[in-house]
């Protein structure tokens, strides 16, 4: 079975300072992992995603994030907040064998204080 | 294109009512699915589509129905609505393929549906 834990349900970080949201997974297969991102009463968007090739992935608006198999981790990260980024991000994933569908973990909410 | 498009975008119920909850999308996508969003749960699966004609339960099917009679529309239907189905419930779509049914393809999401059930 598969699963998906954000360790943080609230992060907090000043404008300009480094971002981190950490994801561990759990799958017993080669998954594929996603990061999306829900602004306040609005849909949910791709920040990127880990298909099995590079293990550091690049996405939208300076994110990165980098798959470490030995960890079971796929942490996200950005080097300098700003203040758009405040919103939720969910770390996802999807497994072999499983029709294609997504696992979505908690969701762990963004704020970056002036 | 206008992507995944919900409607109602806000609706009110009262217990046991019945209601169908729309879905559209013009990209030709495969694959849709429902999902219900509920405070610190993330999202949770409800039901989904791999193509016309074709469905299957997600993580929490009791109490919804579904059929994908086209590609492009993926209505998902309350039966009898209950105050715990009270949530905000997104559509999404995007291209099959993977390798061994795991999904490499983004999945576009609509704007969401707010339902409250009295």
């Amino acid at each position: 079975a598969q699963s998906v834990t954000q360790l943080d349900s609230h992060v907090s970080v000043s404008e300009g300072t480094p971002v981190l949201l950490r994801c561990n997974y759990s799958s017993s297969y080669s998954p594929s992992l996603f990061w999306y991102v829900q602004h306040p009463n609005k849909g949910l968007q791709l920040l990127l995603k880990y298909t099995s090739a590079a293990t550091l992935v690049k996405g939208i608006n300076g994110f990165e994030a980098e798959f470490k198999k030995s960890e079971t981790s796929f942490h996200l990260t950005k080097p300098s907040a700003h203040m758009s980024d405040a919103a939720e991000y969910f770390c996802v994933v999807s497994g072999e064998n499983q029709g294609g569908k997504l696992i979505f973990g908690q969701g762990t909410e963004l704020s970056v204080k002036p | 294109n206008a992507g995944v498009t919900q409607t109602p975008k806000f609706q009110v119920l009262k217990t046991g009512q019945s209601m169908t909850l729309q879905c559209a999308q013009d990209m030709n996508h495969e694959y849709m699915s429902w999902y219900r969003q509920d405070p610190g749960m993330g999202l949770r699966l409800i039901h989904y589509s791999v193509g016309a004609g074709i469905t299957d339960q997600g993580e929490v099917p009791n109490g919804y129905n579904v059929s994908r009679s086209t590609t492009e529309d993926f209505p998902l239907r309350l039966l009898s609505a209950a105050p715990s189905q009270t949530s905000v419930y997104f559509c999404a779509s995007s291209r099959q393929g993977g390798t061994s049914g795991r999904s490499y393809n983004e999945q576009f999401f609509g704007p969401g549906t707010r339902l409250t059930v009295l």
